[in-house]
């Protein structure tokens, strides 16, 4: 089984819906992120946590909120879906050396999803 | 501007051949640098850290340089299991920014 574990994988879905990505995580890590991909932009930060009483908003976080529901997991919320949320989404985790220090995230696999 | 730049590519070389490219990053403040591999429609994985001094992973090598703002990945002996798009990755006081990405296919 995966480490770091997203649901749903793909979701297609209409706007002004309602959508929430759930990720958890096995690796024990204090430090979870959401970031989205999309063609020819990289890798955007939306929100991370560095705890479960630490939220932090990120480069892009219009539109979007999430909730540190224990250590292991952390979801991501789209109240109401646009067109140009398609996109690409992925959780990772890090410990405290990681991230600036080593660099190394661990990430989901990714949740594909697209609003029409 | 964006924070991190790569040339997109693709780089399209045969096996066994020397590929090379480079990253440039915006804030010459950043502290630590990185090169992510993402194969197609996978998540992105840590490839290697950059040192000031440049330094190998077999047959990986990454180079910094400070005063012109970039970092360089060269690939020897091209396998067809380096195709893939490698990630420039900058890290800045909280966060890692990412650039776009480089695509490589190696050819048999």
């Amino acid at each position: 089984d995966a480490d770091v574990t997203q649901t749903p994988r793909n979701r297609i879905t209409k706007t002004g819906k309602r959508i929430m990505l759930e990720c958890s995580q096995t690796k024990g890590h204090d430090r979870m992120y959401w970031y989205r991909q999309d063609p020819g932009l990289g890798l955007q930060l939306i929100y991370y946590s560095f705890d479960v009483k630490d939220i932090n908003k990120g480069e892009i976080s219009d539109g979007y909120s999430v909730s540190r529901q224990a250590q292991a997991k952390f979801s991501l919320s789209l109240e109401s879906a646009i067109p140009n949320q398609t996109a690409l989404y992925f959780c990772a985790t890090s410990d405290e050396q990681g991230g600036l220090n080593t660099g190394e995230l661990f990430f989901g696999e990714g949740s594909r999803l697209t609003v029409l | 501007r964006k924070e991190v730049e790569q040339d997109p590519g693709p780089f399209n070389v045969p096996e066994g051949a020397t590929v090379a490219f480079n990253c440039t990053y915006s804030n010459s403040a950043s502290q630590s640098f990185f090169w992510y591999r993402q194969d197609c429609r996978k998540e992105p994985k840590l490839l290697m850290s950059v040192y000031s001094s440049g330094n190998e992973d077999g047959r990986f090598t990454a180079q910094l340089n400070r005063a012109s703002q970039y970092i360089s990945l060269l690939i020897r002996d091209s396998k067809l299991s380096d195709s893939a798009t490698y990630l420039c990755v900058v890290a800045n006081d909280y966060k890692l920014s990412f650039g776009a990405g480089t695509t490589v296919t190696v050819r048999a």
